[in-house]
């Protein structure tokens, strides 16, 4: 089945630097890979996405990029803010097995 | 337009005992996935209903079931509960065919 190993697990930046975020998937057959946003005792929330025909996609400061041939993407979130600070979480959806595989998880924090 | 809701938001159990989870889908939705979430940890998939079946199943032992409703709406069943089982367990809402997935706030059980 799918794996998705993510990196690191946790992060701290300045307020205003970018903060990258990065996970490798396993099943070539992977064509879907949304990350999630969720705050303490909240839903993960869908922040962006991008499919297998795209290299990068980009919405305001959050930005994602895919590397098919090496199976991995990496999200990016530039000028970041004390709002941004949660835990990210990348995942794989595989069409051949039809779910969605989730990483272990980024714990970003955002010093003022 | 209700987004994903869960029921109860909290749950205390002992070993043994057996739990049951709701799980309302966004409007529109027709397809249920459930995921366990335990602490520090991304979700991990339990299963999938599509049409009052299970479509996909994760690597969860029998002990967790499902229900699908016509009305869409779905049930999470555990029996024989052990503390490992002590997690969030998220529900996720998507339409037929589509990978986003939108997710419920999580039933946080515990298990003493």
């Amino acid at each position: 089945g799918e794996n998705v190993e993510q990196h690191p697990s946790t992060l701290s930046v300045q307020e205003g630097d970018s903060a990258v975020i990065k996970c490798t998937y396993s099943d070539s057959a992977s064509n879907y890979f949304p990350w999630y946003k969720q705050e303490l005792g909240k839903r993960p929330q869908l922040i962006i996405d991008i499919r297998s025909n795209v290299g990068e996609k980009k919405d305001q400061r959050i930005a994602v990029t895919l590397n098919k041939t090496a199976k991995h993407f990496s999200l990016h979130i530039t000028e970041t803010q004390p709002e941004d600070s949660a835990v990210y979480f990348c995942a794989a959806y595989s069409g051949s097995a039809r779910q969605l595989t989730f990483g272990s998880g980024t714990q970003l924090t955002v010093l003022p | 337009d209700a987004g994903v809701t869960q029921s109860p938001t909290h749950l205390i159990k002992t070993r043994g005992q057996q739990v049951t989870l709701r799980c309302s889908p966004k409007s529109g939705h027709d397809t249920v996935s459930w995921y366990q979430q335990a602490l520090g940890q991304g979700p991990q998939f339990i299963f999938q209903y599509y049409e009052e079946e299970e479509r996909q199943r994760g690597n969860f032992p029998d002990r967790f079931s499902g229900h699908q409703f016509p009305n869409y709406s779905s049930e999470l069943n555990v029996n024989a509960l052990l503390l490992g089982d002590s997690a969030l367990y998220l529900c996720a809402s998507s339409l037929a065919g589509e990978e986003k997935l939108f997710f419920g706030s999580g039933t946080q059980l515990s298990v003493l």
